[in-house]
């Protein structure tokens, strides 16, 4: 069974704090990880991939990838009560596998 | 591009009714997803089809049907409705990128109630 977790919060960080949202994956052939921006009765909404151990940033956005310890994290720097909304975990097994999403960390960004 | 498309955005059904949902996408991409959204059970895997004339079950096939129309088109059928199936419904498609790695992106979702 391959497994997607998180936190699922809710998170609360004041307004211009560093939200920390963190994922562990079960399945160590995993190619391609993802995180997904939902907002209350909304889609998903993709704002980071990353493939690579190592950090990948995109504005405020950094993801960070450890396959050795099968963990992917998100960074949001500089929060914003536009900010407050689910986070998915997404991780892909390659091309013409499923994508496995974890159960999302529900994030509020205080004013 | 309008992306990927659902219809119908909400749905009232009896118990025993049947109904179709309608995904349709234009971003030529080759696969097609079919998930369900539950409260606090995350995104789950209905059906999905790799290419057109395929598809495969998920994690929770029962009481669902899918037809891959076409390239563009793929729909969801409950034939026998049930409470349980009370859920919001995502269909996605995905796109092979430049490093090789598939992206999916979502439609607005059908919110279907089952009394």
């Amino acid at each position: 069974q391959k497994e997607v977790e998180q936190n699922s919060g809710p998170l609360s960080v004041p307004e211009g704090a560093i939200a920390s949202l963190n994922c562990t994956y079960s399945d160590r052939v995993s190619q391609s990880f993802f995180w997904y921006r939902q907002y209350s009765g909304k889609s998903p909404e993709l704002i980071m991939s990353i493939y690579s151990n190592g950090d990948k940033e995109d504005g405020r956005f950094t993801a960070q990838l450890n396959k050795a310890s099968q963990y992917v994290s998100l960074l949001i720097r500089d929060s914003q009560p536009s900010d407050s909304a689910t986070y998915l975990c997404a991780v892909n097994m390659g091309y013409g596998q499923n994508f496995v999403f974890g159960p999302g960390t529900r994030l509020s960004v205080l004013p | 591009n309008a992306g990927v498309t659902q219809t119908p955005k909400f749905q009232v059904l009896k118990t025993g009714q049947s109904m179709t949902l309608q995904c349709a996408q234009d971003m030529n991409h080759n696969s097609m997803y079919w998930y369900r959204q539950d409260p606090g059970m995350g995104l789950r895997l209905i059906y999905y089809s790799a290419s057109e004339g395929t598809t495969d079950k998920g994690e929770v096939p029962n009481g669902y049907n899918v037809s891959r129309l076409n390239k563009r088109e793929f729909s969801l059928r409950l034939e026998s409705a049930a409470p349980s199936q009370t859920s919001v419904y995502f269909c996605a498609s995905s796109e092979v990128g430049l490093a090789g790695k598939e992206t999916q992106y979502f439609g607005p979702g059908t919110r279907l109630l089952v009394l």
